[in-house]
């Protein structure tokens, strides 16, 4: 069955220091990944998908088809990048039906 | 450009009873989808409707069901309350209802069923 897993609950680290939040899943055909972020009082939003190939707010994820892992990663974290992050797998052909991870908590201290 | 609406916001419930959510999507996004979240079992998927049409269900037992209007507008219903199902119901919506659009989703609904 397909699953996504987010081993951390919870990621502290100091401003400015590097972030990777782990992401680990598992999926018989070719998935589609996303990291979705909810801010504080915020909604769920995109942040990045593995098929854009691109770097939002300083973040990037790579597919790593291999060790089947889309982890995201930061090299200086700043204190507005504390959230909720979720990695989430497409299901499906089509439709946006989505297969979350629990999600990773990170906080960002001075 | 309106978010996604859903309402009410909350809602307070006894066991037994049924509920009905509601969630109007953005302007022109035609696929609605369903999530439940709980400190549990995290975010789960529901339903997704496309034009009227649902085109994909999760694994939820058949207390919970769902709609779409002409105006793409979605409601969600659950029949039959029980204490589990006290979460936070979200719903997003897409232009294209393909998973590679990004989904927008709305502030959910609280539900407590007492």
């Amino acid at each position: 069955a397909q699953r996504v897993t987010q081993p951390e609950k919870l990621l502290s680290v100091f401003k400015g220091a590097p972030v990777e939040l782990k992401c680990n899943y598992s999926y018989s055909g070719s998935p589609e990944l996303f990291w979705y972020v909810q801010y504080s009082r915020q909604r769920l939003q995109l942040l990045l998908r593995h098929i854009s190939r691109e770097s939002i707010k300083g973040f990037t994820a790579d597919l790593n088809k291999g060790e089947t892992s889309f982890h995201l990663k930061k090299p200086f974290a700043q204190e507005e990048d504390s959230a909720m992050y979720y990695c989430a797998l497409s299901e499906g052909q089509a439709g946006t039906a989505l297969i979350f991870g629990k999600g990773t908590t990170l906080s960002v201290s001075s | 450009k309106a978010g996604v609406t859903q309402t009410p916001r909350y809602l307070i419930k006894t066991r037994g009873q049924q509920v009905t959510l509601s969630c109007s999507p953005i302007s022109g996004h035609r696929s609605v989808s369903w999530y439940q979240q709980t400190p549990g079992q995290g975010l789960q998927f529901l339903f997704e409707y496309f034009s009227e049409t649902q085109r994909n269900k999760g694994n939820f037992p058949g207390r919970f069901s769902g709609r779409q209007f002409s105006n793409s507008r979605s409601e969600m219903n659950v029949s039959t309350l029980e204490l589990g199902d006290s979460a936070l119901y979200l719903c997003a919506s897409s232009s294209t209802g393909y998973v590679s659009t990004e989904a927008f989703f709305g502030q959910g609904t609280r539900l407590t069923v007492v």
